[in-house]
């Protein structure tokens, strides 16, 4: 059963930064991308960014590009997303999420097939 | 630009059907596309994936009263027999060319 433990609640004042760490089990760890996604109070999702941790190699959304990092530790089973120079507008439930693939279609598909509990980052003066 | 268009809210009574669409837009009508579901409070949690031509496959767990269609580039998801844990927000969710994308969602609520 593949589970994804996250890192629990923050604060963190603005202009800071968070690093929020996400522990896979139950998997292949290294095999499967990781991708971190947030959900602002009230809202919908929106990707932030991931990692194939076997190729350590990350892409981002545009939107976060120049101020999200994400890593992987592959002797942990372990993804991080650290997010810098904090605003209010940060203020949301990260997730990370286990990135799956399928080629049946005309198109491949990646998707996210098992999610983190969510951990809340609060940003606050 | 690869979107995906929901509509903000359907509600079915107990016992009743709802379907919900997820529209891909101009361009990626072949795309597949997989659905989320997040109840209340709680994280999302994956139901399945859906391909063009209408076939899909559920997660672990995922109840049978859970379907995928599709027509163009429109995806369904069906619900039958709603249950009162059924009020929720669902997603749907893509990828093209390095990038994921989400719906808006649809909150469905049970009468």
């Amino acid at each position: 059963q593949v589970q994804l433990v996250q890192s629990g609640a923050e604060v963190k004042k603005p202009g800071s930064s968070v690093k929020v760490s996400c522990k896979a089990s139950g998997g292949t760890f290294s095999s499967y991308a990781i991708s971190w996604v947030r959900q602002a109070p009230g809202q919908g999702l929106e990707w932030m960014g991931g990692i194939i941790p076997i190729f350590g190699t990350a892409n981002y959304a545009q939107k976060f590009q120049g101020r999200v990092t994400i890593t992987a530790d592959e002797s942990t089973s372990t993804a991080y997303m650290e997010l810098s120079s904090l605003r209010s507008e940060d203020t949301a439930v990260y997730y990370c999420a286990r990135v799956s693939s399928d080629s049946s279609g005309y198109y491949p598909l990646y998707y996210f097939d098992y999610w983190g509990q969510g951990t809340l980052v609060t940003v606050s003066s | 630009q690869l979107v995906l268009t929901q509509s903000p809210s359907a509600s079915a009574s107990l016992g009743a059907s709802v379907k919900l669409t997820c529209t891909l837009s101009s361009g990626h009508s072949s795309y597949a596309i997989a659905w989320h579901q997040q109840q209340p409070e709680k994280g999302p949690r994956y139901l399945m994936k859906l391909n063009s031509d209408g076939s899909h496959s559920k997660g672990d767990g995922i109840p049978d009263r859970f379907s995928g269609s599709s027509s163009g580039a429109e995806r369904y998801l069906t619900i039958s027999s709603l249950q009162s844990e059924d009020e929720a927000d669902y997603y749907c969710q893509t990828w093209g060319t390095g990038i994921h994308v989400f719906g808006t969602g649809t909150k469905v609520t049970v009468l």
